[in-house]
């Protein structure tokens, strides 16, 4: 059974940059989408973005492009740990982070589970 | 981006009613589909993958259809456990997304 935990600073100051890391533990992290989503106090699901770690240095990543480029997902697979930095954040990236992961059977793909309990990320100086 | 449209955005309903919660595509997503609970303070769950594959140890309540580009999720007799937020997700493109969410209340 995977199971996944976030690690990181739940306070961020605006202009730095968040990071946050995911340990796996119960499964191997190759072979899947392992995937960062959020979600700001009251509102609904915001995916980040996902890196498919295909072994050695094999990897493939996509982010939601309203982050205008400032998202990077990144594996150590030498930890089985997955992460993600998002460079000059504001208020506005004030949310609950989740890390979980991506799976597929065949050709479908894209359901994600299971979920990290999150962790808050405040940004406020 | 494919833009997902849920609907109704939140419902009242008793327990034993039957819930049918509507997720719409901006596109077809060829069943890429899946759907969420959340519950307060806690991580989603995945109830249904590819459109109507039902997750391992998800109650048979729960079912989901659809194709093209409407889909529905169904729970045939609401229990007090199932009120919550449901959330669709489409993975039909390599920019997945999100409905905005349907928060099924008690009446």
């Amino acid at each position: 059974q995977v199971q996944l935990q976030e690690s990181g600073p739940g306070l961020v100051k605006p202009s730095e940059t968040l990071s946050l890391t995911c340990t796996v533990s119960g499964g191997s992290i190759s072979d899947y989408y392992w995937t960062w989503i959020r979600q700001s106090p009251g509102k609904g699901l915001d995916w980040i973005g996902y890196i498919y770690y295909s072994g050695s240095t094999n990897y493939n990543t996509n982010y939601n492009p309203s982050l205008k480029s400032r998202a990077t997902i990144s594996v150590d697979a030498s930890k089985n740990q997955f992460s993600l930095k998002l460079r000059s954040v504001t208020a506005a990236d004030t949310a609950v982070y989740y890390c979980a992961k991506g799976d597929h059977s065949g050709s479908w793909y894209g359901w994600i589970d299971p979920w990290g309990q999150g962790t808050l990320v405040t940004v406020s100086s | 981006d494919i833009q997902m449209t849920q609907s109704p955005t939140s419902l009242s309903a008793s327990v034993g009613d039957r819930v049918t919660i509507t997720c719409r595509a901006s596109q077809s997503i060829s069943n890429y589909l899946q759907w969420y609970q959340q519950k307060p303070g806690k991580a989603p769950k995945l109830l249904i993958y590819a459109a109507s594959s039902l997750q391992s140890g998800v109650p048979s309540r729960f079912s989901g259809g659809g194709s093209g580009t409407d889909y529905t999720l169904t729970i045939s007799s609401l229990q007090p456990e199932d009120f919550a937020t449901y959330y669709c997700q489409q993975s039909y493109t390599t920019l997945w997304t999100f409905g905005q969410g349907t928060k099924v209340e008690f009446k």
